[in-house]
């Protein structure tokens, strides 16, 4: 079955280090959305993708980066960790329709702690 | 700009009884609105969504949500409460329709109790 997968599920890292987040999906959807979840925030969009080479920003985007070198993974980077950026990590995707009316499925989840 | 407002932070009722989640959305073009489920540690699963079809939604888990321009809310609701349905809920509009981008605006999300 077709599935969106995140790596690592916990990761602990320290302040200043740079952190990779891993998404990958296996439906073949153009579409990739990394969220942020925080308490009293619900989900934020940190950055998104509608395809190969093609990245941009969301309303969260600041101490971010992201990379669509293929259809199936976007790997969010932390370019140098801080403790505001503890949070849990979700990563979506979903099809490209020409209503615009699609729907995103949801990875299971990164908790990151930075200490 | 679109925006969606969960009205109760916390939701409680008894195993058996009705549940009722409100959720109130503000767009200028017609919208697309889900309902996601997320159940302790676990990841967004799909309840149901609306996108311009008929009014009344069906879902998952015998939920079902009632889009109502006039007062612009898709209440989420339940005849019957289960244990198993003691989660995190959240509306989410998209403004997709508007500028096809897909990108979901989240309500803060109401925790559901259910009480033996």
């Amino acid at each position: 079955d077709a599935e969106i997968t995140q790596s690592p599920r916990h990761k602990i890292t320290e302040t200043g280090r740079q952190v990779t987040l891993a998404c990958h999906q296996t439906w073949n959807h153009n579409n990739m959305f990394w969220y942020r979840q925080d308490l009293g925030h619900g989900l934020r969009l940190i950055h998104y993708s509608y395809g190969v080479q093609d990245t941009n920003k969301g309303e969260v985007s600041d101490g971010y980066s992201v990379s669509r070198s293929n259809t199936e993974d976007l790997p969010l980077t932390l370019e140098s960790a801080a403790s505001s950026q503890t949070s849990v990590y979700f990563c979506a995707s979903s099809e490209s329709l020409a209503s615009g009316r699609e729907t995103q499925y949801f990875g299971p989840g990164t908790r990151l702690l930075v200490l | 700009a679109q925006s969606v407002t969960q009205l109760d932070s916390h939701v409680s009722v008894s195993e058996g009884t009705p549940v009722l989640l409100r959720c109130n959305y503000s767009s200028s073009y017609s919208p697309s609105l889900f309902w996601y489920v997320q159940h302790p540690n676990k990841g967004l699963q799909l309840l149901l969504k609306y996108t311009s079809a008929a009014t009344l939604v069906k879902g998952i888990n015998g939920f079902e949500a009632e889009f109502k321009k006039s007062e612009t809310s898709f209440h989420l609701t339940k005849p019957s409460a289960h244990m198993s349905d003691a989660a995190e809920y959240f509306c989410v509009v998209s403004d997709s329709y508007r500028s096809n981008t897909g990108k979901l605006i989240f309500g803060q999300g109401t925790t559901l109790q259910v009480k033996p």
